[in-house]
């Protein structure tokens, strides 16, 4: 299995600052045929389902902020909140889907400083 | 809006099979677009892959599980279910059904029900 590996565990930002999270694989998730990254990330707020943000490592799903961005390539990706707001404190997880079992990251955890 | 909402029984004893249903609202699970997944999340824990389905019958599970899980469709219901057998209390979960777009194997879920907790205890 493909292992994920974000960091940091939790983060606290000020509002309006911004928060950056990296998560690691242990190969590589581009698939040189399309030059597609297998890379996505979510957001699970308290007492709920994940929701996607992004996928294929930097297209931003529908209705989602434009203040969340994602970029990296290959092992090595980052989601940015460009200027955090009270309703981002969640729980953020990278996965990938480039290789059977899809897998998670452990989970970084933003809060409000 | 396509939506998705997990049903079953919220407790289960052990050695005992956990049988879960996803009905699918605003959508159809044999649209060639779409395959249909189950995730797990233990209590305080990260997210873990079980399997999904597709229209066709196809389906594919996480090896960690495989021995033990069947994810199975029933079309005129619009429905798609997840049996799990011979539980522990390693397997007490909450239980989320999603979508995953794509007329090929995306992987990345894009809708997702509110979950389902399933404890396993005697």
């Amino acid at each position: 299995d493909i292992v994920m590996t974000q960091s940091p565990d939790s983060l606290t930002v000020s509002l309006g600052e911004r928060a950056t999270i990296n998560c690691k694989s242990s190969q590589s998730v581009l698939f040189s045929s399309n030059s597609k990254n297998y890379l996505a990330w979510y957001q699970q707020k308290l007492g709920q389902p994940p929701k996607l943000l992004i996928y294929w490592a930097s297209t931003r799903k529908a209705g989602v902020p434009e203040r969340f961005s994602g970029s990296g390539s290959g092992t090595d990706f980052t989601l940015t909140i460009s200027s955090l707001q009270a309703e981002d404190v969640a729980v953020y997880y990278c996965q990938q889907y480039h290789s059977s079992p899809p897998t998670f990251g452990g989970g970084t955890k933003v809060e409000i400083k | 809006q396509v939506q998705v909402q997990e049903s079953g029984p919220g407790l289960v004893k052990p050695s005992q099979t956990l049988s879960l249903t996803c009905t699918v609202s605003g959508g159809s699970i044999s649209s060639g677009d779409y395959y249909w997944s189950w995730i797990r999340q233990p209590p305080g824990k990260g997210l873990e892959w079980i399997g999904y389905m597709y229209n066709d019958g196809t389906t594919d599970y996480n090896p960690s599980l495989k021995s033990r899980v069947t994810i199975s469709g029933d079309t005129p219901k619009n429905q798609f279910s997840l049996k799990l057998r011979s539980v522990t209390a390693a397997d007490t979960a909450v239980y989320y059904c999603a979508r995953v777009p794509g007329d090929f194997w995306s992987g990345f879920m894009d809708v997702w029900g509110r979950g389902t907790t399933v404890t396993v205890s005697s």
